[in-house]
């Protein structure tokens, strides 16, 4: 069965930096698009950035543009994101996604909270 | 705000039937099918509709899509406590902004069964 499961929360300050992964199994993870999404408490569904199955193509929300980074291993089944210049805004639980072949995000993984704060 | 536009919140008695609506523009909803996500308290979201009405294995009848336009809607028959829950739609947004294509999700619907 598909499983995404994502590591690397936690508090940080204002200014500071993060590294999220997310380890995929059940599933041939060089054949998908992956994305991040993310949801600020009490607050709805973000969509931050998404990378193709080859890492040829990458794009971000505008609030994340020049301050994170989406990455993956396909060789390790994995997927990146590099959070710079933190702010307290960024503060949200952070999902790991699948793009699923028929235009939807067809699963999802359980979220890793991310404090920004001082 | 979100780009897609959602009531905040609908209710209704168990058994009976409830619509969530979501309103989008024509750079996303009105030419990209539409997704419904469902997250149960404390939970990550859950596929529950794709390509607008289809819903994935595992999924009862008593969920479906359509989408009319520029706008779509989920419907939830024979509401169940269990159904309690925030509802998001999502599609694919083509406009110029966020560099190109990218997704956009609704506000969310709390879900209320009385």
């Amino acid at each position: 069965q598909v499983q995404l499961v994502e590591s690397g929360g936690g508090l940080v300050k204002p200014g500071g930096s993060l590294r999220l992964s997310c380890a995929a199994s059940g599933f041939t993870f060089s054949d998908y698009y992956m994305s991040w999404i993310r949801q600020a408490p009490g607050k709805g569904l973000e969509w931050v950035s998404y990378i193709s199955s080859s890492s040829s193509y990458t794009n971000y929300a505008d609030s994340v543009k020049g301050r994170f980074t989406i990455s993956r291993d396909n060789a390790k089944n994995s997927l990146y994101l590099q959070m710079n210049s933190l702010r307290a805004e960024d503060t949200a639980v952070y999902y790991c996604a699948r793009e699923g072949p028929n235009s939807s995000v067809d699963y999802w993984g359980q979220g890793t909270l991310v404090t920004v704060s001082s | 705000q979100s780009v897609l536009t959602q009531p905040p919140s609908v209710s209704a008695a168990p058994g009976q039937k409830v619509t969530i609506s979501c309103s989008g523009s024509s750079s996303n909803i009105g030419n990209n099918y539409v997704s419904w996500y469902q997250q149960l308290p404390g939970t990550a979201p859950k596929l529950l509709i794709y390509e607008n009405n289809k819903r994935p294995s595992g999924i009862p009848d008593r969920f479906s899509g359509s989408k009319s336009g520029t706008s779509a809607t989920l419907g939830i028959t024979g509401l169940q406590t269990g159904d309690e829950a925030d509802y998001y739609c999502g599609t694919w947004d083509s406009s110029l902004s966020a560099g190109g294509p990218h997704w956009v999700f609704g506000g969310g619907t709390k879900l209320t069964v009385l």
